[in-house]
């Protein structure tokens, strides 16, 4: 699987936007990414994804650079419900099973 | 978005003996599910694939006599572990793909806390 590289932690402020960035440049053609969050003691919860062009949905945005390398999760208006563990993976659908890294943690501030 | 469950949330055994996690896809059907686990303060680690109607296929370092998978119908997988010692405590995550749409997403069930005396 393609290596995905994010920062360890992130912190913000409520009511703020978080951008959250994503490295991938091994990334192949067929590839999608997928943002997933991780509250403690749960499983993951579905966030985005997308292939090549920039998307939305009522939680956040993804914003993808024209040569796929990297990408960015828009949190436009957070909360204290954000604060959680952020995961950028890769994978290209499928039977393929996902690889997951370290991720980002998010803290909000109030 | 789609619905995957999880049976039962947690669980206390002794050691030695088996635990079976059920992991059902609520308003999908899901030809293709994956079995995690999450020790603390760690990511998620792909144990193995389970298919219906086949064999499940397991990732290098998981034991599949250990780790018994069943995939008997398009809404249900289940994880069996056997003779269940201290170091298998963990946190178990399924994962269910809708067969419809093979390249969309997958939906994670809520993990069952496992804990072995």
């Amino acid at each position: 699987d393609a290596k995905t590289t994010q920062p360890n932690s992130m912190e913000s402020n409520e009511e703020e936007p978080v951008h959250l960035p994503c490295n991938h440049s091994t990334i192949s053609g067929t590839d999608y990414i997928h943002w997933y969050r991780q509250l403690p003691s749960q499983g993951p919860e579905y966030v985005i994804h997308g292939l090549t062009s920039n998307v939305n949905n009522r939680m956040a945005s993804l914003a993808i650079a024209e040569d796929r390398k990297s990408s960015t999760l828009i949190l436009h208006r957070a909360t204290l419900r954000d604060a959680a563990v952020y995961y950028c993976i890769l994978g290209g659908g499928g039977a393929d099973g996902l690889t997951f890294g370290k991720g980002t943690h998010l803290i909000i501030q109030p | 978005g789609a619905v995957v469950s999880q049976h039962p949330s947690r669980v206390i055994c002794k050691s030695g003996t088996s635990v079976k996690i059920e992991c059902r896809s609520l308003d999908f059907q899901a030809t293709t599910m994956f079995w995690y686990r999450q020790f603390p303060k760690q990511s998620l680690m792909l144990m193995a694939t389970s298919n219906e109607g086949s064999k499940a296929t397991y990732e290098q370092g998981v034991e599949k006599d250990k780790f018994l998978i069943n995939h008997a119908s398009l809404t249900l997988s289940t994880l069996t572990v056997t003779s269940a010692h201290p170091e298998d405590s963990s946190f178990y995550i399924c994962s269910a793909r809708d067969a419809q749409r093979p390249q969309e997403t997958q939906y994670f069930g809520p993990g069952t806390r496992l804990l072995v005396l």
